[in-house]
């Protein structure tokens, strides 16, 4: 099984919707983070957590917000989506010999 | 500036040639270097991590870091068309926890 795993892996949706792309991980890692991937742009950091009590924004926080559930849930919403958050989404967690930073599958998102 | 910058490229060797992949990085108290390989689509993947100035070898991979020129590269011997990826070198920032990426280094490896 992955140890790092993203639902769902893709999702179309249409401007305005409330959407939610969920991350879980058995690393039992206490750090971890929701990237986004546009092309030519590299991996940008939306909303990272130390622990379940300390979530911290990223570069490009606008229009997310976060939750953490439980040390091994981390979950990223798009309050209204619009058509520039369509992208390529990354949930990854980080801890462990040498403080290696462990990436899940992706989600894509299409907002129409 | 960028925080670690990366040749875009394509960088494009033929099978079995040396592909070099390099990086330098602004912030000088960084002491932790990653290099992640990405396939199209896919999610990035560690190949190496290294911490200490000098060369850190695994299997066809060699990292090499120069902290004094803030500089770490990456070499693949024998490279394979399986190689052919994007090449993501990250940066630990400080003591934020935070990894900073740079924009990746696309190999092409042709047979």
């Amino acid at each position: 099984d992955a140890d790092v795993t993203q639902t769902p892996r893709n999702r179309i949706t249409k401007t305005g919707k409330r959407i939610m792309l969920e991350c879980s991980q058995t690393k039992g890692h206490d750090r971890m983070y929701w990237y986004r991937q546009d092309p030519g742009l590299g991996l940008r950091l939306i909303y990272y957590s130390f622990d379940v009590k300390d979530i911290n924004k990223g570069e490009i926080s606008d229009g997310y917000s976060v939750s953490r559930q439980a040390q091994a849930k981390f979950s990223l919403s798009l309050e209204s989506a619009i058509p520039n958050q369509t992208a390529l989404y990354f949930c990854a967690t980080r801890g462990g010999a040498g403080e290696t930073q462990y990436f899940g599958p992706g989600t894509r998102l299409l907002v129409l | 500036q960028k925080e670690v910058e990366q040749n875009s490229g394509p960088l494009s060797v033929p099978e079995g040639a040396i592909a070099s992949l390099n990086c330098t990085y602004s912030d000088r108290v960084s002491q932790s270097f990653f290099w992640y390989r990405q396939y199209s689509g896919k999610s990035p993947e560690l190949i190496m991590s290294i911490y200490s100035n000098g060369d850190k070898e695994d299997g066809r991979f060699t990292a090499q870091l120069n902290k004094a020129s803030q500089y770490v590269s990456l070499l693949i011997r024998d490279s394979q068309p399986s190689d052919s990826a994007t090449y993501l070198c990250a940066v630990n920032r400080g003591n934020t926890g935070k990894l900073i990426f740079g924009q990746g280094t696309t190999l092409q490896v042709k047979p």
